[in-house]
């Protein structure tokens, strides 16, 4: 079955830095990959979607210039939070959908997720 | 404004049989999804539903009425490692994925 690799699985950064996320589709070609976020006992949070190629498309009161997404080919996406704070402390989480259609059980198929911790 | 309501949490035993309900109001229907994620995890997919009626696999099955913005989640055989959140989702018109908070199921001996 389709596979996507996250990573770190883990990562604890000083205030102010700078992390980087990867997320890989092992397997298959991904053309959009999502990339969402989740709080303690909430449920996921849609952060934005990237388009192998192309500027991803952030949600609303999501901000652009603090997570910075990139897909530069169609097996890789990665997410940048910059000048990290405590509050970005979350879990962070990405997916992708294969290329072609939208219709049918066009399953997302999730990383591992990966979680953050700002000192 | 669209919304998709489930359980915050329910409670079962071993060996019996629950039902974790999903209601949804979305800008149109494009397919009804439910994950499965245990803590600290990622979501795992276990079923999909766009046409009326029930979809089986497993211990597992899944309901939905599209009139009724409705779907239900069937387990049968609770075992312990089923203790996890199950989260419903709908694919929009635009086909974006609107996301339930997710319904914490414990399982107990």
């Amino acid at each position: 079955g389709a596979v996507v690799s996250q990573h770190p699985s883990r990562v604890i950064c000083k205030s102010g830095t700078s992390v980087k996320i990867e997320c890989r589709s092992l397997d298959f070609q991904a053309t959009t990959m999502f990339w969402y976020r989740q709080f303690p006992k909430q449920s996921l949070m849609l952060m934005a979607t990237s388009n192998e190629g192309s500027k991803a498309t952030y949600e609303q009161g999501v901000e652009k210039d603090k997570f910075l997404i990139n897909h530069a080919s169609l097996t890789l996406s990665t997410l940048t939070v910059t000048s990290a704070h405590p509050e970005d402390s979350s879990f962070y989480i990405c997916s992708a959908s294969q290329a072609g259609s939208y219709s049918g059980a066009n399953v997302l198929t999730f990383g591992a997720g990966s979680r953050l911790t700002v000192l | 404004g669209q919304n998709i309501d489930q359980p915050t949490e329910m409670t079962a035993t071993e060996g019996a049989i629950v039902q974790i309900n999903c209601t949804y109001q979305t800008s149109g229907f494009n397919g009804l999804f439910w994950y499965q994620q245990h803590a600290g995890e990622a979501p795992t997919f276990l079923s999909y539903n766009v046409l009326d009626g029930l979809e089986e696999k497993g211990r597992f099955s899944s309901f939905l009425s599209r009139s009724k913005g409705y779907s239900y989640l069937l387990l049968k055989e609770l075992q312990m490692k089923d203790s996890a959140s199950y989260l419903c989702a709908v694919r929009d018109s635009n086909y974006q994925l609107i996301w339930g908070a997710g319904t914490k199921l414990i399982i107990k001996p």
